[in-house]
């Protein structure tokens, strides 16, 4: 089944304290990226890549890092987690068509920073 | 860079009317237009699209019309049903057609409420 694999799906954690959200898929995308989506501004777009070791910035990438080694895998690392990074994420390949990005979503992952 | 306005933010309708979410744009380059269905809990997926050489684009119940002029696009639900119900995100981007990564930003979203 094609899908995308998003964990842990709920997290709690303190300030200041390192985290890991894996993604993963199986579909062969080549495009990848990490949203952030929160009451009344939508999905806002942290990080994307275009292919392996090609990662950029989206719209707010502050305190986020990205990897990937793999064309599969997509991490987000919250190296020092603040308040204002309580949110739910979510993770997404795509591939283009001749229309343009279709967008797959993994299952989300509520974050909790107290 | 692109900047997407979506309204209204919440849209309650009775089962059976019409609903129509509307998106403004800002970069006259965008192209491509999709939307997104997100029902409680789980994650958006894709609904419809469309392209700047359309106009207008149906796939049974909804459908999506766009106006390059005025730089905006919108999307209709006729015959609402209960399973309707959802957060509806509209989106733009450039590129539809290349071969470059074609980012797509999101409007605010639409809660919609499909009372039966």
């Amino acid at each position: 089944e094609a899908q995308v694999t998003q964990n842990p799906r709920y997290l709690i954690t303190v300030t200041g304290k390192k985290l890991t959200v894996t993604c993963s898929q199986n579909m062969n995308h080549e495009y990848m990226s990490w949203y952030r989506q929160d009451p009344g501004l939508g999905l806002r777009q942290i990080y994307y890549s275009m292919n392996v070791e090609v990662t950029d910035k989206g719209d707010v990438p502050e305190g986020y890092k990205v990897s990937r080694k793999e064309k599969r895998n997509f991490p987000l690392i919250l190296e020092s987690p603040s308040p204002n990074q309580t949110s739910l994420y979510f993770c997404a390949s795509s591939y283009r068509d001749r229309g343009g990005e279709k967008l797959f979503f993994g299952s989300g992952t509520q974050l909790s920073v107290l | 860079g692109e900047n997407v306005e979506q309204h209204p933010s919440t849209l309650s309708v009775q089962e059976g009317d019409s609903a129509v979410i509307k998106c403004t744009y800002s970069d006259s380059a965008s192209n491509y237009f999709p939307w997104y269905k997100q029902e409680l809990g789980k994650r958006p997926q894709l609904i419809i699209d469309i392209r700047s050489n359309v106009g207008e684009k149906k796939d049974q119940r909804i459908a999506v019309t766009l106006n390059k002029t005025a730089k905006h696009f919108s999307l209709h639900i006729t015959e609402t049903q209960p399973e309707d119900s959802a957060v509806y995100f509209c989106a733009a981007s450039t590129n539809a057609g290349g071969t470059s990564y074609g980012k797509l930003t999101f409007g605010q979203g639409t809660i919609l409420t499909v009372h039966p």
